[in-house]
């Protein structure tokens, strides 16, 4: 049971760089979520799908993309890396039912500079 | 309305002592609550989650305690073991998404010493 994989583990971006922090899922999951992490302010929501084709904004959505083509992938995008996007990076799923977790993936370590 | 406060940042207790955490919440919509807790290098995984009809659950060593017309809840870890020195989360959700759309607490970065 993989369960949330996420891609890479580490990363380090210059100032302006792209990349996409990969997530895959194998539980058939309609509901995905990208959160940040950073110290002393608990897990923010940057985006999430309810199904494939479907993503909303989060609480701090700005300078991400998603993108949601199957079940499984929800890919999360930076376009113009800054700074204030070194954090750590969540990716979790949701399988509905009454009190059903999230699924957290192990996440991915982003350090900008 | 969205915020979930958390206390206390860090907490250290020796071994088989009680550990404390304590949230509180505004928004009274919020039906669902769960606590996560995160070890280094891991994703937050669920320990324990309560609903409002109740007002204490125990899951072994974990328990919540739930006070509705406070608006607070809090975990308590009896005879703490150093195993339990992780991250602890509480988060709350509203009744119609339950466990998906979570507001999260700042964290507590527990430390029980041996």
């Amino acid at each position: 049971n993989a369960g949330v994989t996420q891609t890479p583990k580490f990363r380090i971006l210059k100032i302006g760089q792209s990349m996409t922090l990969q997530c895959t899922q194998d539980m058939n999951h309609n509901y995905m979520y990208w959160y940040r992490q950073d110290p002393g302010m608990g897990l923010k929501l940057i985006y999430y799908s309810v199904g494939a084709g479907i993503t909303d904004k989060g609480e701090v959505p700005n300078g991400y993309n998603v993108s949601r083509s199957t079940t499984e992938d929800f890919p999360l995008r930076l376009e113009l890396a800054a700074p204030s996007q070194t954090s750590v990076y969540f990716c979790a799923s949701y399988g509905q039912g009454y009190n059903s977790p999230l699924h957290f993936g192990n996440g991915t370590r982003l350090t900008v500079t | 309305q969205q915020q979930v406060k958390q206390s206390p940042q860090s907490l250290i207790v020796q071994k088989g002592g009680i550990s404390i955490i304590n949230c509180a919440y505004e928004n009274t919509a919020f039906d669902y609550f769960p606590w996560y807790q995160q070890f280094p290098g891991k994703g937050p995984a669920l320990l324990i989650a309560i609903r409002p009809d109740v007002s204490e659950k125990k899951e072994g060593r974990f328990t919540i305690s739930f006070n509705k017309s406070a608006k607070q809840f809090s975990l308590h870890i009896m005879d703490s073991q150093p195993g339990d020195s992780a991250t602890y989360f509480c988060a709350a959700g509203p009744k119609e998404t339950s466990g998906s759309r979570l507001t999260f607490g700042e964290g507590t970065q527990l430390t029980v010493n041996p």
